[in-house]
């Protein structure tokens, strides 16, 4: 099936540290979303692109919509120890009604 | 502001057992989605209902049926179920198409021995 390579794979950080991740494809999308998951919970969402080059903030946390289509990526600023979770992207492919999700980002972050 | 209900949280089946999944959501949404997340991996689609009435396979279908009982309810069942099919499963829902975020609920943990 369609990959969506997102990296990287975990980040350890020290609280206040500014974080970035991203997520790339060989394919073409028209939708990207951002979600974190907190232990035993589901995904809750965070940003939500739906243009090229479009960049949107939500608090500490920017994400962009690649120019090229292909890729996504999301700034954490001075991070803070409840930043911690996994953070999955997850994109619509063009001209499909699929969504792919990436492996995640798990980030832990000190105090 | 129950969102997406899931039932039952945890659950331990032994091989050849079936099981219904139970999801519910309060937001008049149209479509509904089941995933499964395996470690590693990133969520992936079983099923999905655009709408009342209709379902349509996902990624990984095979050993799974599921029943779009009205606009609320979507539920996921295992007839004969297998230990690959250990994992996280997750329900969805959204407004409309796939491009409309999803509102996930916290999962059903299933353990198939």
């Amino acid at each position: 099936g369609q990959q969506l390579n997102q990296s990287p794979q975990s980040m350890f950080i020290q609280e206040g540290e500014d974080v970035s991740m991203n997520c790339t494809s060989s394919s073409i999308f028209n939708t990207w979303l951002w979600y974190k998951q907190d232990p035993g919970e589901g995904p809750v969402l965070l940003i939500a692109l739906y243009k090229a080059g479009e960049l949107t903030s939500n608090g500490r946390l920017t994400a962009q919509f690649g120019i090229t289509r292909k890729d996504s990526f999301l700034n954490i600023s001075a991070s803070i120890p409840s930043d911690v979770g996994i953070y999955f992207c997850a994109g619509r492919l063009e001209g499909t009604d699929k969504l792919i999700f990436g492996t995640g980002t798990r980030l832990q972050v000190f105090p | 502001n129950a969102g997406v209900t899931q039932t039952p949280k945890f659950q331990v089946l032994k091989t050849g057992q079936s099981m219904t999944l139970q999801c519910a959501q309060d937001m008049n949404h149209n479509s509904m989605y089941w995933y499964r997340q395996d470690p590693g991996m990133g969520l992936r689609l079983i099923y999905y209902s655009a709408s009342e009435g209709t379902t349509d396979k996902g990624e990984v279908p095979n050993g799974y049926n599921v029943s779009r009982l009205n606009k609320r309810e979507f539920s996921l069942r295992l007839e004969s179920a297998a230990p690959s099919q250990t994992s996280v499963y997750f329900c969805a829902s959204s407004p409309g198409p796939f491009n409309q975020p999803q509102h996930f609920g916290d999962g059903t943990r299933l353990s198939i021995l």
